[in-house]
């Protein structure tokens, strides 16, 4: 059975203390690693999707890195502002399912 | 583009009500996903459709569940009856063929009493 599993469940950083977020996945025939931010009371909002092993994509302090078991979501100097879930899903095709993992959640602390 | 639209935002209704939700898709896409959220269990996949077509309804707890999508531009996920436990947020996604990414409504807050 597919599954995404994400560590930690929560996580609390000073601002400026940056940390890293894992996602690892057991998806046959993996197509798409995907990461997504969730604001409370929001839908998850798409951040990036990566489709092989030694990719890696950034946008302002988040760089998300794919190995063949597992994604990271790197955080550099966070500010308050980038508190929310961040949840990390799979797909092993396109126009089908995303498989989500649970989500961390969080907190940045200034 | 406006985004995903769900309505209502919030539902409060009792047990054995009937309850439908509804979604409008970004203009073009073509896959619309329906999802449920709690805490316990995190994002569900409930029910897919592929061009208005449902594709997949495996993830639909029960037969109080039922979803339709009649045209390209909306679909419903109706509930009838409901129970307490069905009490959870309920978000729509869509999606464009051919891509991976999928673009999720606000959600519906639904609570069941």
């Amino acid at each position: 059975e597919d599954q995404v599993t994400q560590s930690p469940e929560a996580l609390r950083l000073q601002e400026g203390e940056s940390s890293s977020l894992n996602c690892s996945y057991t998806v046959s025939g993996l197509r798409g690693l995907f990461w997504y931010r969730q604001d409370p009371g929001k839908g998850p909002e798409f951040l990036f999707t990566l489709y092989s092993a030694g990719e890696e994509k950034e946008k302002e302090r988040l760089k998300a890195t794919l190995t063949k078991k597992e994604s990271f979501l790197h955080i550099t100097a966070p500010k308050p502002e980038d508190s929310a879930t961040y949840l990390c899903a799979a797909s092993n095709s396109g126009n089908t399912p995303l498989v989500f993992g649970k989500g961390t959640r969080l907190s940045v602390i200034a | 583009d406006a985004g995903v639209i769900q309505s209502p935002r919030h539902e409060v209704t009792e047990m054995g009500q009937e309850v439908t939700l509804r979604c409008k898709p970004i203009s073009g896409h073509n896959s619309l996903f329906w999802y449920r959220q709690t805490m316990m269990r995190g994002l569900e996949l409930l029910i897919y459709f592929n061009n208005n077509v449902p594709i997949d309804d495996s993830g639909m707890p029960e037969d109080r569940f039922s979803a339709k999508m009649p045209n390209a531009s909306f679909s419903t996920l109706k509930i009838q009856p409901s129970e307490p436990r069905d009490s959870a947020v309920y978000f729509c996604a869509s999606s464009f063929q051919g891509h991976y990414e999928q673009y999720f409504g606000p959600g519906t807050r639904l609570t069941v009493t």
